[in-house]
């Protein structure tokens, strides 16, 4: 399976711009999803990347490196609803199948 | 905007007792899914089903779990004999398509609890 590791918590100060990273290994990598999951809450869909660069979606950004098995999220302009899990998740198709496997999250607290 | 309901919210059984979780997928998408999560541990695919049949499961999804779709809108998951370990959040997901660029959509989970 893969091997994926982010911070497990992270904190930081409304309006402030916070980047949470998430490595991984894969041997037949298929893309990566960013989730945020509010406590108790289901998670809902951020972003997705299969080529390396930057995809901008608002305050959100997540970028791609497939060689560095690497990505980041990049949370702008950081809103006390911003604190919540995120959820990086990535897809190894080199098996046959095309489930993402998610990684533990990292907890991010905004605070004032 | 549409969205994936799951039933019930809260579920609390007896361990040995079997418990069905419901859940109602976005009415055109193909592809369903079911996952868990223990308190405070990371989301962890237990199954996908497709074409009415499951077309993958994991190591977690043995005989004591089974799904099916009863009929055009439910898909449920059956979990029988529960065990005090299978306490734990069950999210229900369904996604338009099976290709890369689609996203899978939560539902809002059942939490269970089993005592």
């Amino acid at each position: 399976g893969q091997n994926i590791d982010q911070p497990t918590e992270m904190t930081a100060t409304e309006g402030a711009i916070v980047q949470i990273n998430c490595t991984y290994q894969t041997s037949g990598f298929n893309g990566l999803f960013w989730y945020q999951q509010h406590a108790g809450e289901a998670p809902t869909f951020l972003s997705y990347n299969v080529l390396d660069g930057l995809e901008e979606k608002g305050r959100f950004s997540s970028f791609l490196s497939r060689s560095k098995g690497y990505s980041y999220l990049l949370l702008k302009e950081l809103q006390m609803k911003d604190s919540a899990s995120y959820l990086c998740a990535v897809r190894d198709t080199s098996g046959g199948s095309y489930i993402p496997t998610f990684g533990r999250g990292t907890s991010l607290i905004v605070h004032p | 905007e549409p969205e994936v309901t799951q039933t019930p919210s809260h579920q609390v059984t007896q361990m040995g007792q079997e418990v069905i979780l419901r859940c109602v997928p976005i009415s055109n998408h193909l592809y369903f899914y079911w996952y868990r999560q223990i308190l405070g541990q990371k989301v962890e695919f237990l199954v996908s089903f497709y074409n009415n049949e499951i077309s993958e499961k994991s190591e977690i999804f043995d005989d004591q779990f089974s799904v099916e779709r009863p009929d055009g809108s439910n898909f449920t998951l059956k979990i029988r004999s529960t065990k005090l370990e299978d306490s734990a959040m069950y999210f229900c997901a369904s996604m338009e398509r099976g290709t890369s660029q689609y996203e899978q959509y939560f539902g809002p989970g059942t939490r269970l609890t089993v005592t």
